[in-house]
């Protein structure tokens, strides 16, 4: 059974960075052909892919966002993390961490997710 | 990237069927056979409904159906029930890079 749960601060100060952990089970990031991605859906909005880590550790991220983020993963701990500095009020967004093909990047499982509020 | 385009809303009765588009260029929906459907529940994670422009993910039913021409893919749901309500969106590949539609909210009356 796979899952994945998302974790990290509810708040967050503008100008500060966010750092969030993306827990799963049921498979492995050491197996070839094993991806996650972080996405995000800021209140009442459409959803946006942000970045993608996948089992050889190449990384790949969102044209728009990719001087903010990092992506990385933890395999002995079954965890992928994910940075996005200098934060804004416009980044309030619930975020979602989701297991990902690694042909044609659909996300066929998906954590819980965790809104992030960005304000002083 | 910009947004696929979809529909803001779509309605339908109970039993009939809706179709939503997503339409993209040709270097996302056009280039690629990769577009995904995700349907989202108020409150709740999106669900993967189609992949790859026409398989169904185990589970789903047999009533979402999808198909592409050109720069625009769709979902067809037939049959329509009260628990399709939902949020729906596209996904397209393209270049090392996923772009999401708009979303569209489909209402059964």
């Amino acid at each position: 059974q796979v899952t994945l749960r998302e974790s990290g601060p509810a708040l967050v100060k503008p100008t500060h960075t966010l750092t969030l952990t993306c827990t799963f089970s049921g498979f492995s990031l050491s197996t070839t052909g094993m991806c996650v991605s972080w996405i995000r859906q800021p209140p009442g909005k459409a959803l946006e892919w942000l970045a993608l880590i996948d089992w050889d550790d190449d990384k790949y991220y969102s044209t728009s966002l990719k001087t903010r983020l990092t992506i990385s993963m933890d395999t002995s701990k079954n965890q992928v993390v994910l940075i996005m500095t200098d934060m804004n009020p416009v980044d309030t967004a619930t975020y979602y961490c989701a297991r990902t093909d690694s042909s044609s990047w659909y996300f066929d499982y998906w954590g819980q997710g965790t809104l992030v509020t960005v304000s002083s | 990237q910009s947004a696929l385009t979809q529909p803001a809303s779509v309605s339908g009765s109970p039993g009939q069927s809706i179709t939503i588009s997503c339409t993209g260029t040709s270097s996302d929906v056009g280039n690629y056979n990769y577009v995904s459907w995700y349907q989202q529940h108020p409150g709740k994670a999106p669900k993967l409904m189609i992949y790859d422009v026409i398989n169904r993910p185990s589970g789903v039913s047999n009533r979402f159906s999808g198909s592409k021409s050109g720069n625009t893919a769709s979902l067809t749901i037939s049959g329509l029930q009260a628990e399709d309500e939902a949020d729906y969106y596209c996904s397209s590949y393209t270049s090392s890079n996923t772009i999401f539609g708009g979303g569209t909210k489909l209402t059964v009356l």
